[in-house]
């Protein structure tokens, strides 16, 4: 079964507006990554925090994981149009070796 | 630029008509994967190398093999392509001594007649 349950499935926000997105997951980890994948293509990797780390923050984008409830966060900030794609949250178990798990992934659509 | 190359981009095969797809990474990484997602999705990993090292997934299909003839090439093959096998393959690396950040190729979509 899959590690990451993404929430929610799909968002839809105006350009400008901020999107959060949430990632839960079951085992212990030693990293989260966020992902991002244009329709179509490769996955892009966002920003990566480790399982000692709260808070990250990359350009617009700030991650948080809370260890002891299994939970991160993504939240783009003043979204624009060219941040629609999916999003998708990877989990990098204890004794993983280089080895993720994929989310179910948020499918993000921001209008301009 | 450094990058991870996959070919062909789309692939079209007939019912039971093996297929191989390529990928080769020019940021001499130690680890290749191959991950199957079908539409909407998450990627599923198949199979993962470390170097020369194979390590394959308990659910992979014995239908799907894999080689790794180098560190820059990384090959997945298709014995007998079903219906059931239509989807995006993405191959993808990264390198032990950074980030465990993945670097991920624009995928080979396969196409099953």
């Amino acid at each position: 079964s899959q590690q990451g349950e993404e929430d929610p499935q799909a968002l839809s926000i105006q350009e400008g507006e901020n999107a959060t997105m949430n990632c839960s997951y079951k085992t212990s980890i030693n990293n989260l990554q966020w992902y991002r994948q244009n329709s179509g293509r490769g996955l892009v990797h966002l920003i990566l925090i480790r399982s000692n780390e709260r808070e990250k923050h990359s350009g617009r984008l700030r991650v948080t994981l809370d260890t002891s409830k299994k939970s991160s966060s993504l939240l783009i900030t003043a979204s624009r149009a060219a941040d629609t794609a999916s999003y998708f949250c990877a989990t990098e178990n204890s004794g993983g070796y280089q080895k993720v798990t994929f989310g179910t992934g948020t499918k993000l659509q921001v209008i301009p | 630029d450094a990058m991870v190359i996959q070919n062909p981009r789309y692939q079209v095969t007939q019912f039971g008509k093996p297929v191989t797809l390529s990928c080769s990474q020019t940021l001499n990484h130690n680890v290749m994967y191959w991950y199957q997602q079908k539409s909407s999705q998450a990627p599923k990993l198949l199979f993962h190398y470390y170097d020369k090292d194979f390590n394959n997934e308990a659910d992979t299909p014995d239908n799907f093999q894999s080689r790794r003839p180098n560190t820059s090439f990384c090959f997945l093959d298709i014995r007998s392509p079903g219906l059931g096998d239509a989807a995006m393959y993405l191959c993808a690396t990264s390198s032990l001594a950074g980030d465990q950040e993945q670097f991920f190729g624009p995928g080979t979509r396969l196409t099953v007649l």
